[in-house]
């Protein structure tokens, strides 16, 4: 069975402030990768996904993500965050199984403070 | 439409009662999942359709659940003898048909129930 664990549930930043949030999983196969984010009061959005290539992801609105293989690992990362980056951020992982679903982690709420 | 359209958006119902949510994926996606969301988790998988069929319905809890799509488009979520336990927010998403997970799943905003 495939899980996703996010270390950190509640991260509190001031502006311009750089951002790592970690997700780690547990399947020992060929996996996708994603980072989803929800904004208050809207629906949970795709930020940036990894499938192959390039370990090194850059998604929307300055947000990169690395694949580690040997940590299990796929850290979100901004170099300086802003205000309207407070929301909740999700990992999901899809293993190679021939499922679509999706793994998702508990999720990462982020404050950012003008 | 131009997104995941869930309805209603929030729903109140008494225990043992039976509930119907509703999800209208992006027209041409052929791929819908169901999702539950409760407080403090992330989602978690219920169901998927490729077209009219349930291809995963692994993640349904129990027989008191269950999910439709007769046209291969709009989908319900039926749960029969609700319990107190299953509030949470239920959400669907859709992908186009093949690449799976190539562009990510759009969802919709949820249907919040609330089991008093």
């Amino acid at each position: 069975a495939q899980s996703v664990s996010q270390h950190n549930h509640h991260v509190i930043l001031s502006e311009a402030a750089s951002l790592e949030l970690g997700c780690n999983y547990s399947y020992g196969g060929t996996v996708n990768l994603f980072w989803y984010v929800q904004y208050p009061g809207q629906h949970l959005q795709l930020l940036l996904k990894y499938f192959s290539g390039d370990p090194l992801v850059k998604g929307i609105k300055g947000f990169e993500a690395e694949f580690i293989k040997s940590k299990f690992s796929f850290n979100l990362r901004k170099p300086s965050v802003q205000w309207s980056d407070t929301a909740e951020y999700f990992c999901a992982v899809n293993g190679y199984t021939g499922r679509r679903a999706l793994t998702f982690g508990s999720g990462t709420r982020l404050q950012v403070q003008p | 439409g131009a997104g995941v359209s869930q309805t209603p958006s929030n729903k109140v119902t008494e225990k043992g009662k039976y509930v119907e949510l509703r999800c209208d994926p992006i027209s041409g996606h052929t791929a819908l999942y169901w999702y539950r969301q409760s407080l403090g988790q992330g989602p978690e998988f219920l169901i998927y359709f490729q077209g009219t069929g349930a291809a995963d319905d692994s993640g349904l809890p129990n027989d008191r659940f269950f999910a439709v799509r007769p046209e291969g488009s709009v989908s319900t979520l039926k749960i029969q003898r609700t319990e107190r336990g299953d509030s949470a927010v239920y959400l669907c998403a859709s992908s186009p048909a093949g690449g799976g997970h190539a562009d990510g799943y759009t969802f919709g905003s949820g249907t919040r129930l609330t089991v008093v």
